[in-house]
């Protein structure tokens, strides 16, 4: 069973709007990543936030984790046409039972229009 | 996808065939993965490795048997392959349990596989 959902499934947007994603989990994790990935390749991965952490930054991507509602949200700001792929928010739930596996959600497929 | 190559990348077969997926690694990474991806279903896990000869099951390894007999290669194998394992197949490696603060993965490009 997938660990991660994510919401919207699908989100259209213009160039230059911001893109919002959330992603919701059942169990405690370590951490929880977001990967990209264009189509027809494989993931890339973005940026991880850890369950201390309750934001973070990479260039134009903004992370949020709350861990009391077993959440997390993924903003893409000032879109390009280039953002143009599907996200995945993946959790590392870091027990032995789960070492060294990640649990991916379906994904949000964005496609940003010029 | 440098450092990680999957082949085939294509492969077309029938039910009842036998099929193996090869993912080679040049990094050196520990942790080896088989997802395959779904519409609707995100990537599950299928198997994985943590060393030459050490591999366990993922959620969905019925049908799947898997070899790492070299630390760069891990193969996938289909012993008969049937309709619903039809889907593109990833590798992923990591460098988890060699240091690294956190277990991040770097996918290969994948592999289709249609089972007729």
């Amino acid at each position: 069973s997938q660990q991660g959902e994510e919401d919207p499934q699908a989100l259209s947007i213009q160039e230059g709007e911001n893109a919002t994603m959330n992603c919701s989990y059942k169990t405690s994790i370590n951490n929880l990543q977001w990967y990209r990935q264009n189509s027809g390749r494989g993931l890339v991965h973005l940026i991880l936030i850890r369950s201390n952490e309750r934001e973070k930054h990479s260039g134009r991507l903004r992370v949020t984790l709350d861990t009391s509602k077993k959440s997390s949200s993924l903003l893409i700001t000032a879109s390009r046409a280039a953002d143009t792929a599907s996200y995945f928010c993946a959790t590392d739930a870091g027990a032995t039972d789960s070492w060294g596996k990640l649990q991916f959600g379906a994904g949000t497929q964005v496609v940003v229009t010029p | 996808d440098a450092g990680i190559t999957q082949s085939p990348r294509h492969k077309v077969t029938e039910t009842g065939t036998p099929v193996t997926l090869r993912c080679h690694q040049t990094e050196n990474h520990r942790y080896m993965y088989w997802y395959r991806q779904d519409p609707g279903h995100g990537l599950r896990l299928i198997h994985y490795s943590y060393g030459v000869k050490d591999t366990d099951k993922g959620e969905v390894s019925d049908g799947y048997s898997v070899s790492r007999s070299k630390t760069e290669d891990f193969l996938l194998t289909l012993e008969s392959a049937t309709s619903s394992q039809t889907s593109v197949y990833f590798c992923a490696i990591s460098e988890w349990g060699q240091g690294a603060g956190a277990n991040v993965l770097t996918f290969g490009a994948g592999s289709r596989l249609t089972v007729l």
